[in-house]
């Protein structure tokens, strides 16, 4: 069935460092893909979507592009703050189904 | 979007009793649903709850232990039955719109149980 795969955690950065976090997915269509933030003790919020191949999501500096030829959609953001420490979860929506499908999350630790 | 309200935020329950977490929107959603999220691991779909009929279950949830009711479309609530320590996660509730794959899924908090 439909997949996503995200690179392991933790990933520990500096303040101001440049952030990459792969995922990449197994579908038999191409369904929308999507990013979500659980900061500590919180629930899941949205963090960014793309629907179709090429799109670029992003939001608070975050970005993500659909790339159909490598089934990929990494989460990239320029200068990280400690505000960004949190876990990340890359997901779609399985084909015929309505509920997401989660990656296995990535914690991001940003040291001042 | 849509504002979701999960109670209690958390809890500590006694092996072998019962404890029902409630949901609310403070819209009409046409899909909610119900995540179990395990220490440090991800998110893993229990149900969807159905609206006036019974819920959707996945592998390896059965309804004995997570009774779900779904009784209108702003309102769900799961049941962790005879629960034990391997219970103890953060139950997520979502809520899903009828657009599919171009409108995201919201959660709620969720409800952080610990059961010794």
């Amino acid at each position: 069935g439909d997949s996503v795969t995200q690179m392991e955690g933790p990933v520990t950065l500096s303040e101001e460092a440049f952030l990459t976090i792969n995922c990449t997915y197994t579908a038999t269509g191409y369904p929308s893909l999507f990013w979500y933030v659980q900061y500590p003790g919180e629930g899941l919020q949205l963090l960014l979507k793309a629907t179709k191949a090429d799109d670029k999501g992003s939001n608070k500096g975050f970005e993500a592009t659909y790339r159909k030829e490598t089934t990929s959609f990494h989460l990239e953001k320029g200068s990280v703050q400690v505000s960004d420490s949190a876990v990340y979860f890359c997901a779609l929506f399985p084909t015929g189904r309505r509920a997401l499908t989660f990656g296995s999350g990535t914690r991001l630790q940003v040291q001042p | 979007s849509a504002v979701i309200s999960q109670k209690p935020s958390r809890d500590i329950c006694q092996r072998g009793t019962s404890l029902t977490i409630q949901c609310q929107v403070d819209s009409q959603v046409t899909m909610m649903f119900w995540y179990r999220q395990q220490p440090g691991q991800s998110l893993t779909l229990i149900a969807t709850a159905n609206q006036g009929s019974e819920a959707t279950y996945e592998s390896g949830f059965v309804i004995d232990k997570f009774p779900i009711s779904r009784p209108n479309l702003t309102f769900s609530t799961l049941t962790v039955s005879n629960m034990s320590p391997e219970d103890s996660s953060i139950y997520l509730c979502s809520v899903g719109f009828s657009g599919g794959g171009n409108q995201p899924q919201h959660f709620g908090d969720g409800t952080r149980l610990s059961i010794l």
